[in-house]
């Protein structure tokens, strides 16, 4: 296992399509973590997964976003009718349950025409 | 509202040379502190951590430094190598609680000269 692995790694899209983001995390983890950064900002955390389970949610995932991690395996996230304030970097994370920290994909490149 | 603040958007050091890069934070409940090093178009790499019960903590060239009672903490790179050349998180998290999101704060762009 090779690490956090993010597809794809660069999307261009127009504004008011769909789409999604697939993750594979490390697979021993149990806990997966999406985030979101934009130039000259630190990530920002959207929401997490304890297994199957999405435990949190942040103010920021408005209801055009939607995760899921299906089988606690792999997680998807979908971002409905796009809009250009959805160009960003998307992160995804994974940890164990109490582990030192959680290991970061390389992100997916969103940019929003 | 910014928990997690690194006032220094850059830092310029020489090859060898010591760097100190800066952290504060304002939610007394973090208790897990953690940097992370990040290239362009990559994910951040994790780098070292320290829980809020030590006020140091080593790893080779890696230093992190604590001190609660000013909610700051420092990361001490030595000797610093232009390989270090990348930006620098602080992270924060509530440890202990039921979960472990990190905040983060804005970075610092590290430039090492050689």
């Amino acid at each position: 296992d090779t690490g956090v692995s993010q597809d794809p790694r660069h999307k261009i899209t127009k504004r008011g399509q769909n789409v999604t983001f697939r993750c594979d995390p490390i697979s021993e983890h149990n806990r997966l973590y999406w985030y979101r950064q934009t130039l000259g900002q630190g990530p920002e955390f959207l929401t997490y997964f304890q297994n199957e389970a999405q435990l949190e949610k942040s103010r920021l995932l408005s209801d055009r976003f939607s995760a899921e991690r299906p089988k606690g395996s792999f997680s998807t996230l979908e971002i409905q009718r796009t809009e250009q304030g959805d160009s960003a970097m998307y992160l995804c994370a994974s940890s164990f349950l109490g582990g030192e920290g959680a290991f970061f994909g390389q992100g997916t490149r969103l940019t929003v025409v | 509202d910014q928990q997690v603040k690194q006032n220094s958007p850059s830092l310029s050091v020489q090859e060898g040379r010591i760097s100190i890069l800066n952290c504060d934070y304002t939610n007394s409940m973090f208790d897990y502190f953690l940097w992370y090093k990040k290239y362009p178009a990559e994910g951040p790499t994790f780098l070292i951590s320290i829980s809020s019960i030590k006020d140091k903590n080593e790893d080779g060239r890696f230093t992190v430094f604590l001190n609660k009672s000013a909610k700051h903490l420092s990361l001490h790179i030595v000797p610093s190598q232009p390989g270090d050349s990348a930006v620098y998180f602080c992270a924060a998290s509530n440890y202990g609680g039921a979960t472990n999101k990190l905040i983060f704060g804005t970075g610092t762009l590290l430039a090492v000269q050689p």
